[in-house]
């Protein structure tokens, strides 16, 4: 199994609402990431897990939450929005920390009314 | 400030016909160096990668890249591009090994007419 599942895949919401990303990877690998990618931008990351604990967050408003609650699973819980948060949100999986190869998830695309 | 350039915002050629992606860094000492490629509503899959050894390195789907230290290039080239191709590629750098950091260049969209 060689996949990073990311759920839901389209997701709209309100500048209120409260929501969450999913990502779930059975590869063993040990470092997770979170990506935002804007409409004919590159990847920006956002936050770096190893060994389940926190290892990077890139300055990232604090109205985005990762939350990892085992080694196979990544979370991104979204409250208060704003509408520039709208993009494509890509979870990607490593062996290791900065081993440099990264399995990428399809994304879920966010829309914030 | 260490940088990663596609020098080509849009590529388009016909099917059989041969590819090549530029990529060029910006950094002091040798990165590693990748490429990556993205359909359309698809996440990022890496197409092949160089960290040490033989400049020409080959990847899946038909594609290999030439480290070049002098021209600090990546280049990505495919002898014979199929429809499927079409996709926009990532050139990315990390700084060494053991980073979480891959700076990816702008992007280049293939489209591939029939």
């Amino acid at each position: 199994d060689t996949e990073v599942t990311q759920t839901p895949k389209h997701l709209v919401m309100g500048m209120t609402n409260k929501k969450s990303l999913k990502c779930e990877q059975h590869m063993g690998h040990r470092a997770m990431y979170w990506y935002k990618q804007k409409a004919k931008k590159p990847p920006e990351l956002m936050f770096v897990y190893s060994y389940e604990k926190l290892s990077i967050n890139e300055s990232v408003p604090s109205r985005f939450s990762p939350e990892c609650p085992n080694s196979s699973l990544l979370n991104l819980h979204l409250h208060a929005l704003q509408p520039e948060d709208s993009a494509l949100y890509l979870c990607a999986s490593s062996q290791d920390r900065g081993a440099g190869e990264l399995f990428f998830g399809e994304g879920s695309r966010l829309t914030v009314l | 400030a260490q940088s990663v350039t596609q020098p080509d915002i849009h590529i388009t050629v016909s099917e059989g016909a041969s590819l090549e992606l530029r990529c060029n860094y910006s950094y002091g000492a040798t990165p590693y160096l990748f490429w990556y490629v993205q359909s359309p509503g698809q996440g990022l899959q890496l197409l092949l990668k160089y960290f040490s050894g033989d400049t020409l390195v080959q990847g899946i789907k038909g594609f290999e890249a030439e480290f070049k230290r002098s021209q600090s290039s990546f280049n990505l080239r495919k002898p014979s591009v199929h429809w499927s191709d079409a996709a926009e590629y990532f050139c990315a750098v990390a700084l060494s090994y053991n980073t979480d950091k891959l700076i990816f260049g702008t992007g280049t969209r293939l489209q591939v007419f029939p």
